[in-house]
This record gives C-alpha cells, sequence and structure tokens, in this order.
C-alpha cells in the first residue's frame, strides 16, 4: 500500500499570505495525485488532479505541483473561503490512498 | 448538473448488514467508475471501494474486502454496496463519488449517508 504523508498537520496562515501544503508518497505515484478541499460539514471538493491540473472552477490562486513522491498545493493568497482541511489521493496504484489532511486555518 | 444521492445509512448493530444506494443524475452515468469513500467522525477520508464501467472490475480497501460488495446498475443510474458482517469501525459518513474520465479521483460527491455500527 502506498501511504501518503501530509504536512504539516496544522498550518496556520493570514488572510492574503501563502499556504504551502507538502504531500509525500511512499513510493512513485508519478503524476496521479489529487488535492481536494473539506470545509467544516461540507463534501469534498476536487481542486487539483493530474498532481496539477485545475479542476473546472477552481480559482487560479490554486496551483499544484510535483511528480514521482513529493507534491505541493500552493494557495497564493488566501481568502476567508479557503480556509478548510485539504487532503492528497494518489490513483498510480491500488489500494487508493488519502493523506491525513492538513488544516488551514486563520492565524 | 451532476447530483449523486446517496441513501442506505442507518444504525445496525454490530454483525449485521446493510445496502447503501446512490441515485446519480446529470451525466451518462454508464461512462464513469464510481467509488465509495468513508469518512469516520472527525478523521480523514478512507477508500472504500471503487467499480469499473462496466461493473466487470472491482476494487476494495483491505478493511472491508469480503464484507462488502459494490455494484451498479446502469439501467437505474444507481451506485450500490452492501455491507455484511459490519463492526464498529465500519461507523462513518459514506461518500459516493464519481470517477474522472480515464482516471480514479473523484470530481463530484455526494453528501454522504450516515452508518452507525453499535449494539
Amino acid at each position: 500500500e502506498i501511504v501518503m504523508t501530509q504536512s504539516p498537520a496544522t498550518l496556520s496562515v493570514s488572510p492574503g499570505e501563502r499556504a504551502t501544503l507538502s504531500c509525500r508518497a511512499s513510493q512513485s505515484v508519478s503524476g496521479s495525485l489529487a488535492w481536494y478541499q473539506q470545509k467544516p460539514g461540507q463534501t469534498p471538493r476536487l481542486l487539483i488532479y493530474g498532481a496539477s491540473t485545475r479542476a473546472t472552477g477552481v480559482p487560479a490562486r490554486f496551483s499544484g505541483s510535483g511528480s514521482g513522491t513529493e507534491f505541493t498545493l500552493t494557495i497564493s493568497s488566501l481568502q476567508s473561503e479557503d480556509f478548510a482541511v485539504y487532503y492528497c489521493q494518489q490513483y498510480n496504484r491500488w489500494p487508493l490512498t488519502f493523506g491525513g489532511g492538513t488544516k488551514v486555518e486563520i492565524k | 448538473e451532476v447530483q449523486l444521492l446517496e441513501s442506505g445509512g442507518g444504525l445496525v448493530q454490530p454483525g449485521g448488514s446493510l445496502r447503501l444506494s446512490c441515485a446519480a443524475s446529470g451525466f451518462t452515468f454508464s461512462s464513469f467508475a464510481l467509488t465509495w469513500v468513508r469518512q469516520a467522525p472527525g478523521k480523514g477520508l478512507e477508500w472504500v471501494s471503487t467499480i469499473s464501467v462496466s461493473g466487470d472490475s472491482t476494487y476494495y480497501a483491505d478493511s472491508v474486502k469480503g464484507r462488502f460488495t459494490i455494484s451498479r446498475d446502469n439501467s437505474k443510474n444507481t451506485l450500490y454496496l452492501q455491507m455484511t458482517s459490519l463492526r464498529a469501525e465500519d461507523t462513518a459518513l459514506y461518500y459516493c463519488a464519481k470517477d474522472g474520465v480515464g482516471w480514479y479521483y473523484f470530481d463530484c460527491w455526494g453528501q454522504g449517508t450516515q452508518v452507525t455500527v453499535s449494539s
């Protein structure tokens, strides 16, 4: 099983600042990596797939990068609606696996 | 608009069974793989099972293999998850999700149905 490790567990950021979230895979997943956003009490929302392709309707301030085992989700200028939990997920190999999540909170 | 509506959750005793359904609309159901993902209270996301477009291929997490069965009815635009031998650790909100085109990420999620396993 490919273990996905996200860091940090919690990220405190002020509105307007940049946030950088990391996701590491225990073995290469090539570019088969997705990012999701989940706000409290809400359904997860796809942000990024293919490591760097934004899903439909996702603002340009969200960007994804990386390949192999190291991936990054960057939010260039945090808006109030971006405070949420973010999960990465690999779909290169069965079983599909998620990271434990990074909570982005208001500083 | 893509919509996924789960149903069938509830309170069940350990060892019991439950069948979840997910009614889909707004897309060509028979053209996409479908997945169940669960989230225990206060925890992260856990992939449970995926079924291919035709239903010929199914995949399961080790934690549910042999106990859960995923299926689909393309004539009814409905996805199912038959759950047996339920355990307390199966308690979670179960989401139905539509997979991306040709790849196993999830571009649309339902609101979820709660499953609680307790005596």
